[in-house]
Parts: structure tokens; sequence; C-alpha cells
């Protein structure tokens, strides 16, 4: 069964460069939400996007900003980088926004900041 | 807001034992509950879900939940631990009161399992 697609897998930038991650949902699947794990920690909700609009907002700096694109693709772009942005950052796809529907999550990118 | 309580950031139990990794939530009108697992370097995977219906939830891989509204509970087991059950378990919850699924993690639990 196709699964969500993350891309890239590994990410290594410098402080105050940009970064952007892809997510590509499985098919059909209209919703896509982002989090971010620093080491250690548990998955922090960023923000989500359900038909193209943002949906929700979780706790994303200003120096970060997504969307999601016509064929449900979604970036997530940050600039500015800071060595506290090196994280996995997860894509997650739901065929809509129904609380009770499960989120299926991608691999991930790891992003290391230097 | 909502919150999830994992106590116990490690486990470990021998092959063959039982498991039980705990959780409680913080709400106010009961929510819908979550237990990932997540395997080294690989992301989240749905082990089951509590949607309001039968309080005893079967997961995959054998594991099972209970929620307990008196005790605000929603404990994760398993009878008999393998060794491919080692990895990391995360209890989840919705946000009430809205209509989006964005999760609630608690601070997950690393389960290592003992030959």
């Amino acid at each position: 069964a196709a699964g969500v697609i993350q891309s890239p897998r590994h990410l290594i930038k410098e402080k105050r460069e940009t970064a952007t991650l892809k997510c590509y949902p499985i098919p059909r699947h209209d919703t896509v939400y982002w989090y971010q794990q620093g080491p250690g920690q548990d998955p922090q909700f960023l923000i989500s996007f359900y038909e193209k609009m943002q949906s929700d907002k979780g706790s994303i700096p200003d120096r970060f900003s997504a969307q999601q694109f016509s064929d449900y693709h979604s970036e997530l772009n940050m600039s500015s980088l800071e060595l506290g942005d090196s994280a996995l950052y997860f894509c997650a796809s739901s065929p809509g926004t129904a609380v009770s529907n499960e989120q299926f999550f991608g691999p991930g990118t790891r992003l290391t900041v230097l | 807001a909502q919150s999830v309580t994992q106590l116990g950031s490690h486990v470990s139990v021998s092959e063959g034992a039982l498991v039980l990794l705990r959780c409680n939530y913080s709400s106010s009108v009961p929510p819908y509950l979550f237990w990932y697992v997540q395997y080294p370097n690989q992301g989240l995977q749905l082990l089951l879900k509590y949607t309001s219906a039968a309080t005893l939830v079967k997961g995959i891989n054998g594991f099972e939940a209970e929620f307990k509204k008196s005790e605000t509970s929603f404990h994760l087991t398993k009878p008999s631990a393998h060794m491919s059950d080692a990895a990391e378990y995360f209890c989840a919850v919705t946000p009430t009161g809205g209509s989006q699924g964005n999760l609630i993690f608690g601070k997950g639990t690393k389960l290592s399992v003992k030959p």
C-alpha cells in the first residue's frame, strides 16, 4: 500500500540558511499535518492543511511557513535556521479532518542545523 | 489544555512477560485517545485508538488498551512481550472542543525486551 513520502530524508544546513521539506500524502488523503520531534522529545504539532487551506496551527515559529498544493502535497519552508531547529520533522496524512481519523505518518526528515 | 502523561520514560521486561505502559489524560470530557509505536529511525505507526465506542480496544501486534474514565487512563498492555516489541511508544490525545485532529503526544515510553 502507498505510504506518506517525505523528502529529503536527511538535510544538513548552516545557521541562518533556509530549508524546504516536502510531503506527499497517501493518494486520496486531503489532510496533511506537520510535526516536529526534537531529540528525545515527543512530537509537537506545527500546522495542518485541509483541501489546500490551513486548518489548524500549533507551535510553529514565525520563521516557518507551509502550504498545501493542488495535488495535496505540502511543503514546509523554514528560514533563518537556528541550532534549535535540528529535529525530526514528520508529515502525516488522513482522509479528512475528523478527530477519529487515523493519521498515517511518513518516515520523517531529519534536519541538522550546524 | 489537553495533555497526556506517560508514567515511566523507560520500561524493561523479559521476553514473554506482560507489557504494561501507562497513560493518563487530562480532560473534562472523554477525548479520542491513541497509541503509536515508533521504531528507531522510523515514523509513527498507529497501534490502536479509542473513539468512544468500546472501552476495551484491540490493536495490532497483540496490543490492547482499556479506556477507564474514572481513572482518566488508557494503559497499553500485551500479555507476552516479543523481542520485536522493543520500540518507543507514544500515547496521544486530540484536543477537545475542536473539530481538528491534530495530536497531542505524551513524552513517550521506551520499551526494552530482554531475552
